[in-house]
């Protein structure tokens, strides 16, 4: 079964520096997506970044971009100048590619503060 | 493009009730999965929709179910409820399975408490 592991519950950032989000997962599969998810305190869960597994280059989204290393089953979210609007729980996750078996399977998050 | 709606956002039931929550998909979506979140499990799969048909099911107990109707809404049902049933629940949408734009986006949830 896969797993997704956020080894980081908790990390800070100074306004305007950059920080980067850890997570790898454990698959069998070859051909998968992962995520990056952010959950401010309003709940509402939106998505930051995707990321194929087929494709070798690195997803970026703005501000956001990620380090998907595939032989390691790495997957880091790097935000470079960091606004006090990054401030919430980020989740990374994980979805197979594989038939029926579709769902994602979430890491248990990171929390972030974003410090003025 | 509105999003994913769902309704009620809030609700307060007590053991033993039964509840249902509703989801609206964004519109061209038809595919829909509902999530568990806890903080003491984190976020789990409870089950995806398409085409009226249940794909996927997580594990969960039978008192949680679900159904999808022809306009691509969903609702989720919880019987007999019991404490830990407390959660936000989520729901997301999609584009059909195997398109390959599939990445699912988010309600706002539905935070239920069991007392």
């Amino acid at each position: 079964a896969q797993t997704v592991t956020q080894s980081q519950p908790e990390m800070s950032v100074q306004e305007a520096e950059t920080v980067t989000l850890s997570c790898t997962y454990d698959t069998s599969e070859s051909d998968y997506y992962l995520f990056w998810y952010k959950q401010p305190p309003s709940r509402q869960m939106i998505l930051v970044i995707r990321q194929e597994a087929y494709k070798q280059q690195n997803a970026t989204e703005n501000r956001f971009s990620v380090n998907f290393q595939k032989a390691a089953k790495s997957f880091s979210l790097k935000i470079s100048d960091s606004q006090l609007g990054d401030a919430a729980m980020y989740f990374c996750a994980y979805e197979t590619n594989a038939g029926n078996n579709r769902k994602l399977i979430w890491g248990l998050g990171t929390s972030l503060a974003v410090n003025p | 493009k509105a999003g994913v709606t769902q309704t009620p956002r809030y609700l307060i039931k007590t053991r033993g009730q039964q509840v249902t929550l509703s989801c609206s998909p964004i519109s061209g979506h038809r595919s829909v999965s509902w999530y568990q979140q806890t903080p003491g499990q984190g976020l789990q799969f409870l089950f995806e929709y398409f085409s009226e048909t249940q794909r996927n099911k997580g594990n969960f107990p039978g008192r949680f179910s679900g159904r999808q109707f022809s306009n691509s809404r969903s609702e989720m049902n919880v019987s007999t409820l019991e404490l830990g049933d407390s959660a936000l629940y989520l729901c997301a949408s999609s584009f059909a399975p195997g398109t390959g734009e599939e990445t699912q986006y988010f309600g706002p949830g539905t935070r239920l408490l069991v007392l």
